[in-house]
């Protein structure tokens, strides 16, 4: 364990499905994140809370939402997805303190399948 | 552009040495970090280096040359354990990380 814990670690759903992924870190951390990683693609940042609001939103479609209730939880809810999105989700934490190094911790990921 | 160009993948031999080659190009530069992912888990730390030169951590050394936007990681004395992904990644002017997509490496015996 990373001290950052997602779940479900799969999820199957078709394309009429709302479903959720969930991310919770014990570290302390104040900023979080969602990145996409599909095979022999570099990681892409989704969506980052710094301190719970939202500073990053890389252009993602709007059938991504993610909601972050306080610095310890963040989830992406999913709906009317597409076969393109399967993919592996991950969820990071850091401490962002403008000093240098933002050394991510990551969670073992959720493995998304959309029929 | 933002770029970060890195071998697919690499094998080699357990015991062997292996040198996994890195080239950035971002807007900005605040450091350059490698991850380690073994099939199926979370990307780990292993290394970050800001400065140019060598910085090594026990079997693990990883090099930096701004001037030349390039980094490698060094891996000695290699291990089966050591059958994992490195993941190559810069970081901007707005501290956010440029990933690269990633070496696989596979170590035979």
């Amino acid at each position: 364990e990373t001290g950052v814990t997602q779940t479900p670690r799969h999820l199957v759903m078709g394309m009429t499905n709302k479903k959720s992924l969930k991310c919770e870190q014990h570290l302390g951390h104040n900023a979080m994140y969602w990145y996409k990683q599909s095979a022999k693609k570099p990681l892409e940042l989704m969506f980052v809370y710094n301190f719970k609001e939202q500073t990053e939103n890389n252009s993602v479609p709007s059938r991504f939402s993610p909601e972050c209730p306080n610095s310890s939880h963040l989830f992406l809810h999913l709906h009317t997805l597409q076969p393109e999105d399967s993919a592996l989700y991950l969820c990071a934490s850091s401490h962002l303190d403008g000093s240098g190094a933002n050394v991510l911790t990551f969670g073992a990921g959720s493995r998304l399948t959309v029929l | 552009g933002q770029n970060i160009d890195q071998p697919t993948e690499m094998t080699a031999t357990e015991g062997a040495i292996v040198q996994i080659n890195c080239t950035y190009q971002t807007s900005g530069f605040n450091g350059l970090f490698w991850y380690q992912q073994h099939a199926g888990e979370a990307p780990t730390f292993l290394s970050y280096n800001v400065l140019d030169g060598l910085e090594e951590k026990g079997r693990f050394s990883s090099f930096l040359s701004r001037s030349k936007g390039y980094s490698y990681l060094l891996l000695k004395e290699l291990q089966m354990k050591d059958s994992a992904s490195y993941l190559c990644a810069s970081m901007d002017s707005n501290y956010q990380l440029i990933w690269g997509a990633g070496t696989k490496l596979i170590i035979k015996p």
